[in-house]
């Protein structure tokens, strides 16, 4: 069955510094890996993808993750945070070539001026 | 109008009530979701529409019952709620065939008040 963990209920980081919000996924089969931001009163929108090819993939608001097969494994980075990015970021796996994607329960970013 | 939208943004409705949910999304997308998202809870997938034909039944209760008439279409009727289905639904599309991209576009959702 898929599963994903966000263990950090929220992460709180000073404008400038660099921020992690992690991730780990359990699938039986190819993970297809995404991050999604919402916004208040917003629906969630995606910012970026692994489906296959380099680890390192690069989406919108300068965000990117790392896709690590050995520690399954797909945290979120970004080098300088804005404030503008205070927001829930939520991590989603998708088993292959199956519908059903699997959210985490969310993040919350807290980025203080 | 660009995206996905869905209407009405807010619903308050009573336990007897039947009220329906609308979505429509203007990417050319050929599948269509159904989300559950509530205070302190994951996201939970409810139903999944593949070119107009339903994939994913998520074990929801017949109170709910989807209907998808096109591929840009997609509505959630709903009648005899109870006060815990009451949170915020959200419609949302991808591309899953050809020129395949996973991932899903989101409308801005329906909050829902069952009293």
């Amino acid at each position: 069955a898929q599963s994903v963990a966000q263990p950090e209920d929220q992460v709180n980081v000073a404008e400038g510094n660099p921020l992690t919000v992690k991730c780990t996924y359990s699938v039986s089969g190819n993970p297809y890996l995404f991050w999604y931001v919402q916004y208040p009163n917003r629906g969630l929108q995606f910012l970026l993808k692994y489906i296959t090819g380099d680890n390192l993939v690069k989406g919108s608001y300068g965000f990117e993750a790392e896709f690590n097969k050995s520690q399954t494994s797909f945290h979120l980075k970004k080098p300088s945070a804005l404030v503008s990015a205070s927001a829930v970021n939520f991590c989603a796996v998708r088993d292959g070539g199956g519908f059903k994607t699997i959210f985490g329960a969310g993040t919350r970013l807290f980025v203080k001026a | 109008e660009t995206g996905v939208t869905q209407t009405p943004r807010h619903l308050v409705m009573g336990m007897t009530n039947k009220k329906s949910l609308k979505c429509e999304q203007h990417l050319g997308h050929n599948a269509m979701y159904w989300y559950k998202q509530s205070a302190k809870k994951p996201l939970e997938l409810m139903f999944v529409y593949s070119l107009e034909e339903r994939v994913e039944n998520n074990s929801v209760p017949s109170r709910f019952s989807p209907e998808c008439p096109n591929s840009s279409h997609l509505f959630l009727h709903l009648h005899t709620l109870q006060p815990e289905d009451s949170a915020l639904y959200l419609c949302a599309s991808s591309q899953d065939s050809q020129g395949m991209t996973y991932e899903q576009y989101f409308g801005p959702g329906t909050r829902l008040t069952v009293t």
